[in-house]
């Protein structure tokens, strides 16, 4: 069965700082990954997938997701984070040829202090 | 492009009384539409998968008789909460998958969140 591992339910940064939120998953099969962003009141949006291309993954707003078969993780980074950043992070794995069953990580909340 | 939206955004209902909550994808076609719910500082638990012209999907442990699912079109599907009760209360998010789109990809609405008094 599919699963995602989110090791961190609250990371804090300061503005400009790196930032580095950590997804590990489990599947019996090579899996289709996502990120997604949630800002309070509002939807979700995609900010990276990996599907069996590149494994260094560019996403919008200068993140990036690095896929390790090796070390099952999928880990979102960026260089430098922004105020605009503050939000709630989701991991997402759906099994391939699925319907597009998406299976969630509990989420990580990334607080940027100035 | 790729635009979900969900009517309404906020349900204030009684308890006994039933709630119908609007998916649209504006700009594309959706095969299909999925449902989800999402209990405070907690993760997106799929609920039913809709696709356009035949009976829902429901995940295990949802009841399809208090959650009814329609999806009558390629760009609306409609989640009913019947009889609902508090414990119903909850954010209640969609997502349209592009047809034909390679990997997967979901748009998702901006959610509703229903308070049952």
């Amino acid at each position: 069965a599919q699963s995602v591992t989110q090791l961190d339910s609250h990371v804090s940064v300061s503005e400009g700082t790196p930032v580095l939120l950590r997804c590990n998953y489990s599947s019996s099969y090579s899996p289709s990954l996502f990120w997604y962003v949630q800002h309070p009141n509002k939807g979700l949006q995609l900010l990276l997938k990996y599907t069996s291309a590149a494994t260094l993954v560019k996403g919008i707003n200068g993140f990036e997701a690095e896929f390790k078969k090796s070390e099952t993780s999928f880990h979102l980074t960026k260089p430098s984070a922004h105020m605009s950043d503050a939000a709630e992070y989701f991991c997402v794995v759906t099994p391939p040829g699925s319907q597009g069953n998406l299976i969630f990580g509990k989420g990580t909340k990334l607080s940027v202090k100035p | 492009g790729a635009v979900v939206s969900q009517h309404p955004s906020r349900v204030i209902c009684k308890s006994g009384t039933s709630v119908k909550i609007e998916c649209r994808s504006l700009d594309f076609q959706a095969t299909t539409m999925f449902w989800y719910r999402q209990f405070p500082k907690q993760s997106l638990m799929l609920m039913a998968t809709s696709n356009e012209g035949s009976k829902a999907t429901y995940e295990q442990g949802v009841e399809k008789d208090k959650f009814l699912i329609n999806h009558a079109s390629l760009t609306l599907s409609t989640l009913t909460v019947t009889s609902a009760h508090p414990e119903d209360s909850s954010f209640y998010i969609c997502s349209a998958r592009l047809a034909g789109a390679p990997g997967e990809t979901q748009y998702f609405g901006p959610g509703t969140r229903l308070l049952v008094l």
